[in-house]
C-alpha cells in the first residue's frame, strides 16, 4: 500500500539493544496500528492510536512503547530487545467509520 | 476474549480448481468481518462484510457471512498460480469507542500448482 511507509525494511539486533521502527501514512487518517506477525499466528495487535495524541495497548504490548508524533507518524520502540521479539512488524492505518485497515510493507526484525 | 479460527490451515490445489476457505469467530460485539490476501509482503484488503447472507464478489473471489452460525467463507473459482497466498480473516469488535480493533485468525496458506 503506497499510502504507508515503514523503515527500516530489515534489522538485526543483539539481545538488550534498543531500536525504533518508523511508520508514516500520507492519507490523513486518524487511526494507526502496530501489529506483529509470527508463523501460524496471524497478526496480533501491539498498540494502536485512535487519533493524534492518544495511544492504547493491544493484545501483546509488553516490551514495546509507541509514540504518535503527529497525525502522519506512529513509531514503535523496543527498549531492550529480546529473542521473543523476532518477528515481522506491520504498521497500518484505518479509514474513518469502518474497520478496514491498510498495511505498510513491514519490517523484518531478528533479535539474536 | 475474541477468537477467530480459520480452516484449513493449508491447502494445495491445481490451477482451475475451486476452493472454499472457512472462518469461524467468537466475538462479544460483532461489527464486521474482513478478508485479506497476503503474498510476500503486506496484507491487502479483499472484502468487508457486515450483513448476513449478502455475498460480496470481486472477479473470481466471493465471500458470504452467516451471523447466526458465526462464520464466513471465501470462495475462489478457477484458481490461478497468482492466487497462491496466505488468506487472513479478521473480525471487528463494536465494543469501545473507536473502529478498527481487529482480531485476526491464523490464516490459510493456499498453494496453487500449474
Amino acid at each position: 500500500n503506497a499510502g504507508v511507509t515503514q523503515t527500516p525494511k530489515f534489522q538485526v539486533l543483539k539481545t538488550g539493544q534498543s531500536m525504533t521502527l518508523q511508520c508514516a501514512q500520507d492519507m490523513n487518517h486518524n487511526s494507526m496500528y502496530w501489529y506483529r506477525q509470527d508463523p501460524g499466528m496471524g497478526l496480533r495487535l501491539i498498540y494502536y492510536s485512535a487519533s493524534e495524541g492518544t495511544t492504547d495497548k493491544g493484545e501483546v504490548p509488553n516490551g514495546y512503547n509507541v509514540s504518535r508524533l503527529n497525525k502522519r507518524e506512529f513509531s514503535l520502540r523496543l527498549e531492550s530487545a529480546a529473542p521473543s521479539q523476532t518477528s515481522v512488524y506491520f504498521c497500518a492505518y484505518g479509514t474513518s467509520g469502518t474497520d478496514t485497515q491498510y498495511f505498510g510493507p513491514g519490517t523484518r526484525l531478528t533479535v539474536l | 476474549e475474541d477468537k477467530v479460527v480459520q480452516s484449513p490451515l493449508s491447502l494445495v490445489v491445481h490451477e482451475g480448481d475451486t476452493v472454499t476457505l472457512n472462518c469461524s469467530y467468537e466475538v462479544t460485539n460483532f461489527r464486521s468481518l474482513l478478508w485479506y490476501k497476503q503474498e510476500k509482503k503486506a496484507p491487502t484488503f479483499l472484502f468487508m462484510l457486515t450483513s448476513s447472507g449478502i455475498e460480496k464478489k470481486s472477479g473470481r473471489l466471493s465471500s458470504i457471512l452467516d451471523k447466526k452460525e458465526l462464520f464466513s467463507i471465501l470462495n475462489i473459482t478457477a484458481t490461478q498460480t497468482g492466487d497462491s497466498a496466505i488468506y487472513l480473516c479478521a473480525v471487528g469488535n463494536a465494543g469501545g469507542t473507536s473502529y478498527g480493533k481487529l482480531t485476526f485468525g491464523q490464516g490459510t496458506i493456499l498453494t496453487v500448482h500449474p
